[in-house]
């Protein structure tokens, strides 16, 4: 079975610049993540998908990030324009069914540079 | 708000150890807590899932314990080998899943 897919793996770019994140989740899994990691952090949650809506979106900021979940399964995160402060990675996970209960499976994640 | 913390935030043994890294969170109402593994450059791996019912959970070398009342939760890795270096990361789940920090392991052989 695979995995969750993210892509790009790196990405650098100069601040201002627009830039887009895709996850690709485990198939069937219903609930999807967004999570940002800052060096020597855990991952922070941005945004939570139950197919194909936002239930929990509280901690994205909204001035220049953005994300969608067309049809419930692959999703994508962009950030416009970039700060400096944005570098960091940006990881997806997936897990089946809805409520407290179950793994979250997480992608490699995307490392983002902000120059 | 939940607050997760872990300690200590780094550590390094010699091969053949036994260890334990602390976890402690601030609000019990929790759905489960999970321990995973990070290794440099790459996503989280899922180690153990102990539900808020369980006291414990085992998987080969690994155990994780949750004593959901003070608020802690310990990862026993016995018998450490190189192969086990990586960042271990706690996460508790109520509402949404908060991580702490991470312990960096570190065995040398």
């Amino acid at each position: 079975e695979a995995g969750v897919v993210q892509s790009p793996r790196y990405k650098i770019i100069e601040k201002k610049q627009p830039v887009a994140f895709w996850c690709n989740p485990i198939s069937g899994h219903n609930t999807l993540y967004w999570y940002r990691q800052n060096l020597g952090q855990g991952p922070e949650l941005l945004i939570r998908y139950e197919n194909e809506e936002a239930v929990d979106d509280s901690q994205l900021p909204k001035d220049r990030f953005s994300a969608e979940r067309l049809k419930g399964v692959d999703s994508t995160l962009k950030i416009q324009p970039a700060e400096l402060g944005d570098s960091a990675v940006y990881l997806c996970a997936s897990r089946a069914g809805a409520g407290g209960a179950g793994t979250q499976y997480f992608g490699p994640g995307t490392r983002l540079t902000v120059l | 708000k939940q607050e997760v913390t872990q300690i200590p935030a780094a550590l390094s043994v010699p091969e053949g150890e036994n260890l334990v890294l602390n976890c402690s969170f601030t609000d019990s109402a929790i759905y489960n807590l999970q321990w995973f593994r990070q290794d440099p450059g790459k996503g989280l791996t899922s180690l153990l899932l102990i539900q808020s019912s369980q006291r414990e959970q085992t998987s080969g070398r690994l155990n994780a314990s949750l004593d959901k009342s003070s608020g802690r939760s310990t990862l026993y890795i016995a018998a450490s080998q190189p192969g086990d270096s990586a960042t271990y990361l706690c996460a508790v789940r109520d509402n949404d899943m908060r991580f702490g920090a991470g312990t960096r392991l570190t065995v040398k052989p």
